[in-house]
Formats: structure tokens, C-alpha cells, sequence
């Protein structure tokens, strides 16, 4: 078992270039999360699929950010129009029924 | 406002000295776990507690949901357990999972 599997690990890009990050879970987890961390934020919950279906996306901003999970295995995480305030690690993590959630290495997006 | 409250914000401790980290959550909750956050980076799940007591090794976390509070205990604390704790709350009618904004915990020789 690899774990929750987030690539790329870093990523720069420069002011209004688009990102895309990706996310394999855990296979057999039914409920997949995407966070947001900054030192001066903290953890911010961004979004969370279950069963691939999305269930809470109160925590995007709503203008150039989106979520997608088109099979089991994977996710991504759209940043279009990137700005420098958009740089932080971005984690995700995958849970069971039971709640424990499993998070990946994150993606450290530098925006220039 | 802040849903979930973690205190201390920062602890120094001598090794083998204990510590207890809190955390209290602003609204009804289903479940709640606590994380370690390695200097690096990489966050392990330390416990899912929905209620009561549980313990692995030198740490014990308690939840008492009716009162919005969690705590982790750490007992002879090591130099290796430095990091990051952070607890996490599943809200009651929702699966949206909240951060506190973590206790920052450096043991020193």
C-alpha cells in the first residue's frame, strides 16, 4: 500500500499560468479531501468527494479554482490564472467509512 | 469564527517531561482525530476518537463529545516527538473535516 499519492511534489508557475494537481487515494477509500496550508492560515479545507461524487466545496474560491474526480482513482485539483497568493502546500487525503483520514506528501506550488 | 481552538499554540518541554495539548470545538461534532505533522512536512493520523479514551504507546487522547473537548497526552515526552499536533473535528451533519491551528511542540535534551 503506497499511500495516498499526490504529484508533482513542487510546482512553480508564474503569475496567471494555470496549475493542475493531482491525487491518487488509498484504493478501496471511499471519500477523497483536498486541503490548503499556509503558515498563516493554517489547514483550510478546500473540498471533499465522496464515492467520486463532490459533496462540500464551500472551502474553493469560487473564481479560478475547481475540483474534479472522474474514476476512483484519482483526483485533481485546478488552479487557473495562478496568482502569489495562491502559493501554499496543498494536501490531500483519503478516509474509509470510518473517518481516518490519510493524507498524501502534499504539493508545494511556489507562484512567482 | 474558529470552530476548533487547540491550546497551547507552542510548548517546550525537557525530555521525559509530560504534556497535554487541548482542543475545543465551537459546534456539535460527530467525531474528531488528532495528527502529528512531521518538521518536513508529512502528517500522520495519531488517533480517531470519536468518544472516550484511547491510548497507543506514551500518548492517550480522551474526547468527551457532550462538552466540545479533546485532549492528547503525551508522557515522557522524546526528542523525536517534536512536531506539529493538530486536532480535527468531523462536523455533526456533515462530513466536512476542520482544523485547529495546531500546537507546536519542540522537546530539547
Amino acid at each position: 500500500n503506497a499511500g495516498v499519492i499526490q504529484t508533482p511534489r513542487h510546482k512553480v508557475t508564474g503569475k496567471g499560468q494555470e496549475a493542475t494537481l493531482w491525487c491518487e487515494p488509498i484504493s478501496g477509500h471511499s471519500a477523497v479531501f483536498w486541503y490548503r496550508q499556509t503558515i498563516v492560515q493554517g489547514l483550510e479545507f478546500l473540498t471533499y468527494f465522496r464515492n467520486q461524487a463532490p459533496i462540500d466545496d464551500s472551502g474553493m474560491p469560487k473564481e479560478r479554482f475547481s475540483a474534479q474526480m472522474p474514476n476512483q482513482s484519482h483526483s485533481t485539483l485546478k488552479i487557473q490564472s495562478t496568482q502569489p497568493q495562491d502559493s501554499a502546500v496543498y494536501l490531500c487525503a483519503s478516509s474509509r467509512t470510518d473517518g481516518t483520514l490519510y493524507f498524501g506528501s502534499g504539493t508545494r506550488l511556489t507562484v512567482l | 469564527g474558529q470552530q476548533v481552538q487547540q491550546s497551547p499554540a507552542s510548548l517546550v518541554l525537557q525530555e521525559g517531561e509530560n504534556a497535554e495539548l487541548q482542543c475545543n470545538f465551537s459546534t456539535s461534532l460527530n467525531s474528531m482525530q488528532w495528527f502529528y505533522q512531521r518538521p518536513e512536512g508529512s502528517l500522520v493520523s495519531l488517533f480517531y476518537n470519536p468518544s472516550g479514551t484511547k491510548q497507543s504507546g506514551r500518548l492517550t487522547s480522551t474526547t468527551v463529545i457532550k462538552e466540545r473537548r479533546s485532549s492528547l497526552h503525551i508522557s515522557s515526552s522524546q526528542i523525536t516527538d517534536s512536531g506539529t499536533y493538530l486536532c480535527a473535528m468531523e462536523r455533526a451533519g456533515g462530513y466536512k473535516v476542520v482544523f485547529g491551528s495546531g500546537t507546536r511542540l519542540l522537546v530539547s535534551p
